[in-house]
């Protein structure tokens, strides 16, 4: 298994802003990835990030509204760039373990844009 | 492209009795991996149960088992003796085997209440 934190757990910002949410692993992994999930709806990947490698995106997202960096095995970013109130939503990073191609979860960011 | 369905989007059921979530997917491939994830109200998404595709005897947790037909593309867990703390969102998710990406696509998601 392993244990995920994010920082923030959530954060009111302006039109226009960004926001940079941080995820740290308490092991080595990977990949990690990135999702967004509107309160009480599914999950949407945005981008799977491995380390050493320029991050993949998911049809609809693009690198320079939400830039990923993942500068070691153990800890990834994402940036909302230049927000609007449609950027409302929980972000969530996950990694997988090899062994069984399980995802766990962080607890997420909830973000708001005014 | 493969595609998972749930088709309750809310279910209640009484404290200790036992409850069926349904999920379906459309897939052509031959070796994948089937998962049921919870997500408690304002907390953090956690894995309930795993299934290989290539295995034929259904996967089980505690209280939670799934019934799996491979053929039918059917993929139901079910929770017995269900408990207050089982009130969650849970989200039925494939992977693809073998592509490398380790991509889960997720249902829309059976909102669950657990009654007392």
């Amino acid at each position: 298994s392993a244990v995920i934190s994010q920082k923030p757990s959530r954060d009111i910002c302006q039109r226009g802003t960004s926001l940079t949410i941080q995820c740290q692993v308490d092991s080595q992994v990977t990949m990690m990835f990135w999702y967004r999930q509107q309160p009480g709806q599914s999950l949407t990947l945005i981008a799977t990030a491995n380390q050493g490698s320029e991050a993949t995106y998911e049809s609809g997202f693009v690198i320079d509204k939400f830039p990923i960096s993942r500068p070691n095995l153990t800890f990834s970013t994402l940036t909302v760039s230049n927000m609007s109130p449609e950027d409302s939503s929980i972000y969530l990073c996950s990694v997988e373990v090899a062994a069984g191609y399980e995802q766990y979860f962080g607890p997420g960011t909830r973000l708001t844009v005014t | 492209a493969q595609t998972v369905t749930q088709s309750q989007p809310e279910m209640s059921v009484q404290e200790a009795e036992t409850v069926t979530l349904s999920c379906t997917y459309d897939t052509s491939e031959n070796n994948y991996y089937l998962f049921w994830y919870k997500q408690p109200p304002s907390r953090q998404m956690i894995l309930v149960i795993r299934q290989e595709a290539y295995k034929q005897q259904n996967a089980t947790e505690n209280r939670f088992s799934v019934n799996f037909q491979k053929a039918a593309k059917s993929f139901s867990l079910k929770i017995s003796d269900s408990q207050l703390g089982d009130t969650a969102m849970y989200f039925c998710a494939f992977m693809k085997q073998g592509s490398g990406t380790y991509k889960y696509i997720f249902g829309t998601g059976t909102r669950l209440k657990v009654l007392a």
